[in-house]
């Protein structure tokens, strides 16, 4: 159980074009999605949370209108990166949480490694 | 703002042998929990062990325990018959108890290397 699909793996774009990864749960519904970015060797930042139809909540110095968190079911949650630079090339993470009576607790898409030429 | 420390960059061990890992926070909360978690070169995050807070019982998962030390804010996780599969980069983490605060929080994460 508590199956994660991230896609794509990975991803290399433009410099200005947009990108948009997604993470779907497969085999349970999940409330909050937590979106993380981790850069070569460091821990993983969390850049922004979001609950199925609401707005996402964003870090502090994350900036929302280039990072676009999309949860419009308990399944599925998309981040998209638009006009994208070469300094947000990184790996992002996706987590959908179910909640702690589930059972299922925090799970971990197998993550996005994105490359912006 | 609760923050989690873990003071050692990298750390290596013989295959067979014991490692310590370790990893203080900080918080005033009196609930939470706490996680370790293991990012192999895949970088799929997978969990090792949790600890609730209120549990006294140190948790343990086969070849995997922790000393949780909640006065002194101290939770470390010991790996025993270490195998070369146990290379990978740790984290540990912190959650809230409080309702509303689901995030976790990380430390900065220890390399482990496994020597044959």
């Amino acid at each position: 159980g508590a199956v994660v699909s991230q896609h794509p793996s990975r991803v290399i774009c433009k410099s200005g074009t947009s990108v948009k990864i997604e993470c779907r749960s497969l085999d349970f519904q999940a409330t909050t999605m937590f979106w993380y970015r981790q850069f070569p060797k460091q821990s993983l930042m969390l850049m922004a949370t979001s609950n199925e139809g609401s707005k996402a909540t964003y870090e502090q110095g994350v900036e929302k209108d280039k990072f676009l968190i999309n949860h419009a079911s308990l399944t599925l949650s998309t981040l998209t990166v638009t006009s994208a630079h070469p300094e947000d090339s990184s790996f992002y993470i996706c987590s959908p949480y179910a909640g702690g009576g589930t059972g299922v607790g925090y799970t971990f898409g197998s993550g996005t490694r994105l490359t912006v030429v | 703002a609760q923050t989690v420390t873990q003071s050692q960059p990298e750390m290596s061990v013989q295959e067979a042998e014991t490692v310590t890992l370790s990893c203080t926070y900080d918080t005033s909360e009196s609930d939470y929990y706490l996680f370790w978690y293991k990012q192999p070169p895949s970088r799929q995050m997978i969990l090792v062990i949790r600890q609730e807070a209120y549990k006294q019982q140190n948790a343990t998962e086969n070849r995997f325990s922790v000393n949780f030390q909640k006065a002194a804010k101290s939770f470390s996780l010991k790996i025993s018959d270490s195998q070369l599969g146990d290379a990978a980069m740790y984290f540990c983490a912190y959650r809230s108890a409080q309702g509303g605060s689901e995030k976790l929080v990380f430390g900065k994460g220890t390399k482990l290397t496994v020597n044959p």
